[in-house]
């Protein structure tokens, strides 16, 4: 248990299909990230969030959409998406301000994402 | 550029013999680092850290990692691997405070033999 949650650890969508993933860290972090993770591939970077603001949108389609309505929450937002978006998606939370932060990312399980 | 290089997509060893994970990095000012394991189908879990002192530093399940500033490398190592130890394992970085982006290596593959 890493005080990061995230739901569904599973979902399986058709490309007109609307979905969302959602993220709830109980660690009193400031600070929440998306990643995606391929086959194959490096990890990549979506999106970061710090104190609920948008602060890196790495050239994500618009067909993800990020919300973060307070320090605790984090959604994915999914729509029209591509065979290719199949992955497992990330999220992860860290302190990155004061005094005895050292910056460590927390990862939440992961949402195995199906496009079909 | 900042990045994290890990050479090796797989490293393979008997159990009970010492292994080794490669990580070097090119960051900004004095490095923050950090080694993450990864099961299957699972999420990253937080191994060990580097920041200051030691540059010996202990962590996890009977892991270590050896800072080397003039190689730019930090090496994960563990005296005699176990068979539950076979996972993805990734260095990450950032440079010179606790803000900015981490950087992650590609991982890689640790595969120990009974």
């Amino acid at each position: 248990e890493t005080g990061v949650t995230q739901t569904p650890r599973h979902l399986v969508m058709g490309m007109t299909n609307k979905k969302s993933l959602k993220c709830e860290q109980h660690l009193g972090h400031n600070a929440m990230y998306w990643y995606k993770q391929s086959a194959k591939k490096p990890l990549e970077l979506m999106f970061v969030y710090n104190f609920k603001e948008q602060t890196e949108n790495n050239s994500v389609p618009s067909r993800f959409s990020p919300e973060c309505p307070n320090s605790s929450h984090l959604f994915l937002h999914l729509h029209t998406l591509q065979p290719e978006d199949s992955a497992l998606y990330l999220c992860a939370s860290s302190q990155d301000a004061g005094q005895g932060s050292t910056g460590e990312l927390f990862f939440g399980e992961g949402s195995r994402l199906t496009v079909l | 550029a900042q990045s994290v290089a890990q050479p090796e997509d797989q490293v393979n060893v008997a159990e009970g013999n010492p292994l080794t994970v490669k990580c070097t990095y090119s960051v900004s000012g004095n490095p923050y680092l950090f080694w993450y394991v990864q099961y299957p189908n699972r999420g990253l879990q937080f191994l060990l850290k580097y920041i200051t002192g030691d540059n010996l530093v202990k962590g996890s399940y009977g892991f270590e990692a050896e800072f080397n500033k003039s190689q730019t490398s930090f090496h994960l190592k563990k005296p005699s691997a176990l068979v539950s130890d076979s996972a993805l394992y990734f260095c990450a970085a950032r440079g010179g405070s606790t803000l900015g982006r981490l950087y992650f290596g590609r991982g890689t593959q640790l595969t120990v033999w009974p």
